[in-house]
């Protein structure tokens, strides 16, 4: 089975603190994602990865940035945090289209997420 | 461009009763579509997908979706809830083809609630 982790459950951090998120997946996928979830919006894509050391802005991207050194790690890094960065962050995991058929197409695999809250 | 509507932030049924969880999308071009879990405190997991073929299309948990091309729509169905139903479902589209087609979209969920 297929194994996205991220490494904290749940953080507290203070106004300007520097965080990282990371987000490590088992299974060789070259796409990653990070998302970020909160309640009456659904999930909102930050960033994501096609492959190592690419990485490409999604549709709430300001305040956070991302690294993808090696494929099959993604972090998440918020420079100076801020109380409206208190949210859930949902990292995520995907076969490239091309190596996908069939039952795999298109399916992403989510870690269990990162509860922040920023104080 | 591609967009989903679930309409009905939170569903409530009782339990045995049917479950139907709407969802309808927009897109430009055929899209491949998703349903979604999470439950509490936990990331989220496929329940089913459409892509190509039958457009009734069934996933775990007794839960199936037909594809409706004509009326742009997803609805998630389920005979008869469970309690163990209780969660958000996530509706979410990408297209079949070119080269965004590694983004995908999700509708702002629906906290489906399960009566005794």
């Amino acid at each position: 089975d297929v194994k996205v982790t991220q490494s904290s459950r749940y953080l507290v951090k203070r106004t300007g603190e520097k965080v990282f998120l990371e987000c490590v997946q088992d299974m060789d996928h070259e796409n990653m994602f990070w998302y970020r979830q909160d309640p009456g919006l659904g999930l909102r894509l930050i960033y994501f990865s096609y492959d190592v050391k690419m990485k490409e802005k999604g549709d709430i991207p300001e305040g956070y940035s991302v690294s993808r050194e090696k494929k099959e790690r993604f972090s998440l890094i918020l420079e100076s945090a801020s109380t409206n960065q208190t949210s859930m962050y949902l990292c995520a995991s995907r076969l490239r289209q091309g190596r996908t058929s069939g039952r795999a197409a298109g399916e992403l695999f989510f870690g269990e997420g990162s509860r922040l809250t920023v104080l | 461009a591609q967009s989903v509507t679930q309409l009905g932030s939170h569903v409530s049924v009782s339990e045995g009763a049917l479950v139907l969880l709407r969802c309808n999308y927009s897109s430009s071009v055929p899209p491949y579509l998703f349903w979604y879990v999470q439950y509490p405190n936990q990331g989220l997991q496929l329940l089913l997908k459409y892509t190509t073929g039958a457009t009734l299309v069934k996933g775990i948990n007794g839960f199936e979706a037909e594809f409706k091309k004509s009326e742009t729509s997803f609805h998630l169905t389920k005979p008869s809830a469970h309690m163990s139903d209780a969660a958000e479902y996530f509706c979410a589209v990408r297209p079949n083809s070119g080269g965004s087609n590694y983004k995908l979209t999700f509708g702002k969920g629906t906290l489906l609630t399960v009566n005794p």
